[in-house]
Order: C-alpha cells, then structure tokens, then sequence
C-alpha cells in the first residue's frame, strides 16, 4: 500500500517546453487534487478531480491541463512551461470532504 | 470563498517549552478545519481535524487545537515541544461543499535544545 505517488521527483525544463506529472493512488479514493507550493504562500490548488470523469479548476489553473484518466490516475500537464512555473507539486487523494487528504511526496520542477 | 490566515511567519522555541500557533479563517459557514505539518523535502501530514462537535481535538504526536467559532481561530497547541517538531505548519479551511480546500501561508517551528 504504497499512498500516493508522483514521478518524477526532480525535473528541469527549459522555457517552452511541455511535460506531464503523474500522480497515482491505491487508497481508492474518489477525489483528487493537485497543488504547486511556493515560499510564503503555503500550497494553492490548481486543479481538482472530485470523482472519475470530472475535473474543475482551482485557484491558480492557468498554464496548466489535468487528466483524470480513471479512479487511479490524476495528471497535470504543462503545455509550454515558463519560469513562473518552477516550483513544487503535490498531489493529494482524499476519500470525501469530511476525510483527510493524502498527499505525495511532492515534484520539484525548475524551469529555466 | 474561505481564507486562512497564520499571522506567524516563523516562531522559535526552546526544547519542553509549550507551543501554540495561530491560525484564523474566513467562512460564512462552519467550516472544516485541518493542521497539516510538512517536514523538510517532505509531503504534509494531518495532525488533527475539526467538522463538528467538541470544540477541543486531539491529534497524533501531542498536538492538540481549539476551534473557536466567536474568534474565527482554530490555533495549534503542544504543551511540551520536542526537537523532533522543528517542521513547516499549515491551518487549512474545507468547504462542505465542493472541493476548494484553502492552506494557510504556513509557520515555520524552529526548536532550540
């Protein structure tokens, strides 16, 4: 029973280009999300998935995609990635509102 | 939409020495309330959770928080802090409804032996 898992953990990009960060779960919980942290800014959502099939934006979605691409998989996509972007990513799963979320262990990105 | 606030950027405190940080929140209903704590390079990990009921919970390592709805606060406590605290700490405000759960900016606990 591995929680919540993310790859990759490091990874450099240069302006412009894309990539995806994969977060997967065995919790078998209903609803997903993914965070970016910042200094000072504690963690802000990008996107949410409240249960397979669905997908709603957060506070901070611009720049970003995600895929709920079954109860398992959540990934978010940088299409054209900036420096604005460099940051950490956390991907979390929780069962319903009233239980707590399970993060992963985080993505470090740099963008150059 | 709910805010948090944690108006402690970085607290230092000596070793057994007791602990509270704060924490206020924006709500126009009761909210659900959440203590994360983040070690170094590390995910967040739950302490306690508040929904409804006693107003006093109890969490894992000690912890402990208060919600106090007149204040708008649900501040962190620990009695007797140990080396083993020193982490990033995080309030968190859920909604009981939808899925925008806001995080406070964090305080960082610093323990001196």
């Amino acid at each position: 029973n591995a929680g919540v898992t993310q790859t990759p953990k490091f990874q450099v990009l240069k302006t412009g280009q894309s990539m995806t960060l994969q977060c997967a779960q065995d919790m078998n919980h209903n609803s997903m999300y993914w965070y970016r942290q910042d200094p000072g800014m504690g963690l802000r959502l990008i996107y949410y998935s409240a249960s397979e099939g669905t997908t709603d934006k957060g506070e901070v979605p611009n720049g970003y995609n995600v895929s709920r691409l079954n109860k398992r998989e959540f990934s978010l996509r940088l299409e054209s990635a900036a420096p604005s972007q460099t940051s950490v990513y956390f991907c979390a799963a929780q069962a319903n509102l009233q239980e707590t979320q399970y993060f992963g262990p985080g993505t470090r990105l740099l963008v150059l | 939409a709910q805010s948090v606030t944690q108006p402690d950027i970085h607290i230092t405190v000596s070793e057994g020495a007791s602990l509270e940080l704060r924490c206020n929140y924006s709500y126009g209903a009761t909210p659900y309330l959440f203590w994360y704590v983040q070690s170094p390079g590390q995910g967040l990990q739950l302490l306690l959770k508040y929904f409804s009921g006693d107003t006093l919970v109890q969490g894992i390592k000690g912890f402990e928080a208060e919600f106090k709805r007149s204040q708008s606060s649900f501040n962190l406590r620990k009695p007797s802090v140990h080396w083993s605290d020193a982490a990033e700490y995080f309030c968190a405000v859920g909604a009981n409804y939808g899925q925008n759960f806001v995080f406070g900016p964090g305080t960082r606990l610093s323990v001196l032996p």
